[in-house]
């Protein structure tokens, strides 16, 4: 129930398209879903984060979709670009305790130029 | 703002020795930080959470004796990687948060046990 599925596992999209990544959730107790980017050989980096009382959450080429009732959420890069190859990871937390995040598996995305 | 270090961000030992890891918030006082461990393309996997002046927190199966963490100031943690082996070869990352609950994450520390 703690777990976080994320798809598809890699990704391969032209330049200019949109990627988009998925995940899916079991516990409801969770609140806070942010996504992250990590490029090879460093510490991931917060992109865009949303909350259940929202459906989606737009910052710059970057949209959550969240769907409360599917227990769904996704990720959307608009204009994707070379520069966005990297993997990707969405992840969960409750606001009870430490807040701790329980993470996807990842999706490494590829912009081919 | 809200950047956090670690240090060193490589480390090659041998076998048997210790390793420490230094997390630093930079510009926000870290109410809680957190230590994870990912191996090569594989997801974050957390080890522990640590609070300023109180014990770490430990996930199940992650060895609080080998891994010792130490959360000494509300800018600082370390983890002491004990009697190092190959197989602790690993990426370890940290990250720091404040009440307002978003995780930042250090850029890592790739340690290789010889």
């Amino acid at each position: 129930q703690q777990q976080v599925k994320q798809s598809p596992q890699s990704l391969i999209v032209q330049k200019g398209g949109i990627s988009i990544i998925n995940c899916a959730y079991e516990n409801t107790a969770f609140d806070y879903f942010p996504w992250y980017q990590q490029f090879p050989g460093k510490g991931p980096a917060l992109l865009i984060a949303i909350r259940p009382d929202v459906s989606e959450k737009k910052e710059g080429r970057f949209t959550i979709s969240f769907n409360k009732s599917a227990k769904q959420f996704s990720l959307h890069i608009m204009d994707s670009q070379p520069g966005d190859s990297a993997t990707y990871f969405c992840a969960a937390s409750m606001n009870t305790g430490f807040q701790k995040l329980v993470f996807g598996t990842g999706t490494r995305l590829l912009v081919s130029p | 703002g809200a950047v956090v270090s670690q240090h060193p961000s490589r480390v090659i030992c041998k076998s048997g020795t210790s390793v420490k890891i230094e997390c630093r918030s930079l510009d926000f006082q870290a109410t809680t930080m957190f230590w994870y461990r990912q191996f090569p393309k594989q997801s974050l996997m957390l080890m522990a959470t640590s609070n300023e002046g109180s014990k770490a927190t430990y996930e199940q199966g992650v060895e609080k004796d080998k891994f010792l963490i130490n959360h000494a100031s509300l800018t600082l943690s370390t983890l002491t990687v004990t009697s190092a082996h190959p197989e602790d070869s690993s990426f370890y990352i940290c990250s720091a948060t404040t009440a307002q609950e978003t995780q930042y994450f250090g850029p890592g520390t790739r340690l290789l046990v010889l």
